[in-house]
């Protein structure tokens, strides 16, 4: 089993609609939670943090659920520019280090 | 943009051949984290550097060895390359915290390595 599993995708919707991405992770020590966004060739950038309460930022939401080890990202009406590759990535403790983890990737694609 | 660079952009080895990747990071960052990233897939950690010393090692061969500066540039460097190593190197820089802060991670935009 991966350490981080996300469903790749691709997503096609149309804009406008409302779109949500699930991430599972395996350690349940894992101790922070991001979602990054990735454009084709381009490298990833942080979309937002996970905060265990649940957080908002705009159109997306971001939710952590410990007891089932899942992170979920919602994007309510999606823009044509939400158009990319979301990573869900979990940063692990391992030993006394560290150990930052990133899923596959889900593809969206929103189209016209 | 992140204030993390990367330098070359571009690079074409053979097989064999060794191959030294760089790294500056955002200023005010003490740990830089190296990222292999294939066609189609996540970034895979390779390690992460924390006070010139590795804290952190995913699943890549010791051919994959590094380096952090006091200045807290570092270096990947790849021996024996072999035709799988063909990938986008990233490298992120973060403020890391034993006490657990988040670890956010800025990327620089890659190297994107051509073996042959």
């Amino acid at each position: 089993r991966k350490e981080v599993e996300q469903d790749p995708g691709p997503f096609n919707v149309p804009e406008g609609a409302t779109v949500a991405f699930n991430c599972t992770y395996s350690n349940s020590a894992s101790q922070s939670f991001f979602w990054y966004r990735q454009d084709c060739r381009k490298e990833p950038k942080l979309l937002m943090s996970v905060y265990s309460s649940g957080n908002e930022d705009g159109r997306f939401t971001a939710q952590l659920n410990r007891a089932s080890q899942y992170i979920s990202l919602l994007i309510r009406d999606s823009k044509l520019s939400d158009s990319a590759t979301y990573l869900c990535v979990v940063n692990s403790p391992d030993s006394s280090a560290s150990k930052i983890i990133f899923g596959s990737g889900t593809r969206l694609s929103i189209r016209p | 943009e992140t204030g993390v660079t990367q330098s070359p952009t571009h690079l074409i080895k053979t097989r064999g051949q060794q191959v030294t990747l760089r790294c500056s990071s955002q200023s005010g960052h003490n740990t830089v984290s190296w990222y292999q990233q294939a066609l189609g897939q996540g970034p895979q950690f390779i390690f992460q550097y924390y006070r010139e010393e590795e804290n952190g090692r995913g699943n890549f061969p010791p051919r994959f060895s590094g380096l952090q500066f006091p200045n807290y540039s570092s270096e990947l460097n790849v021996n024996a390359l072999e035709l799988d190593d063909s990938a986008l190197y990233l490298c992120a820089s973060s403020h890391y915290s034993p006490l657990g802060a988040k670890n956010i991670q800025y990327f620089g935009a890659g190297t994107r390595l051509s073996v042959l």
